[in-house]
């Protein structure tokens, strides 16, 4: 157990639809990252937080936002859902901005149907 | 561009076999070199890290060679395991800067 807890595990919805996935960075982790890995592919990242500021965005859609709350979890919100958004979102945290450990959550299972 | 290049995308091993993954870095800044471990289903998990001041690193059957000048590092699982079957990850990062992750490497353990 990495101690970073990630909701929902699975999740199934319609296109077009709109859900949020939680996540709860280890205790004592300011930073937190999100993922999304595809079937077969790579990790690609998202975005990057870091206390409740926003430090680094990847290849994150327009549709796509995220933020980090005082109490330092973080949400994904995924918009106007498409069938090539079924994927495996992982987030992860670290207790700095980079260059140390981080630690992925089990992951949230989104299928678009 | 890719900041992290791995290889082999995939890789076949003997069981008791030696298993070697390889990755490449662009970014000289970059001081923290972790392999990470993930299982179908699974989250990567952090099978082991190195910074640019050792060449080398070893825990248990994993070793991390790091070669600075040729900016690569390798990943070498000696007396691989079916339960070493796995996607195998290599990232770099510094501080203040996020993870870049290699592509991975499926590897296959044959008993």
């Amino acid at each position: 157990d990495s101690g970073v807890t990630q909701t929902p595990k699975h999740l199934i919805t319609a296109t077009g639809q709109r859900v949020t996935l939680r996540c709860s960075p280890r205790s004592g982790d300011l930073s937190v990252y999100w993922y999304q890995q595809s079937l077969d592919q790579g990790l690609q990242f998202l975005i990057q937080y870091y206390n409740g500021e926003e430090r680094a965005k990847g290849n994150i859609l327009e549709r796509f936002s995220a933020q980090q709350f005082p109490d330092l979890h973080s949400e994904l919100n995924l918009s106007s859902l498409e069938l090539g958004d079924s994927a495996l979102y992982f987030c992860a945290s670290s207790v700095g901005e980079g260059g140390n450990t981080i630690y992925f959550g089990e992951g949230s299972w989104l299928t678009v149907v | 561009q890719q900041q992290v290049k791995q290889s082999p995308q995939s890789l076949i091993v003997q069981k008791g076999g030696i298993s070697i993954i390889n990755c490449a870095y662009e970014n000289t800044a970059f001081d923290y070199f972790p392999w990470y471990q993930q299982f179908p289903g699974k989250g990567p998990a952090l099978l082991i890290a190195i910074r640019p001041d050792v060449s080398e690193k070893k825990e248990g059957r994993f070793t991390i060679s790091f070669n600075k000048s040729a900016k690569q590092f390798s990943l070498h699982i000696m007396d691989s395991q079916p339960g070493d079957s796995a996607t195998y990850f290599c990232a770099a990062s510094m501080v203040g800067n996020q993870f870049y992750f290699g592509t991975g490497t499926s590897l296959t353990v044959i008993p």
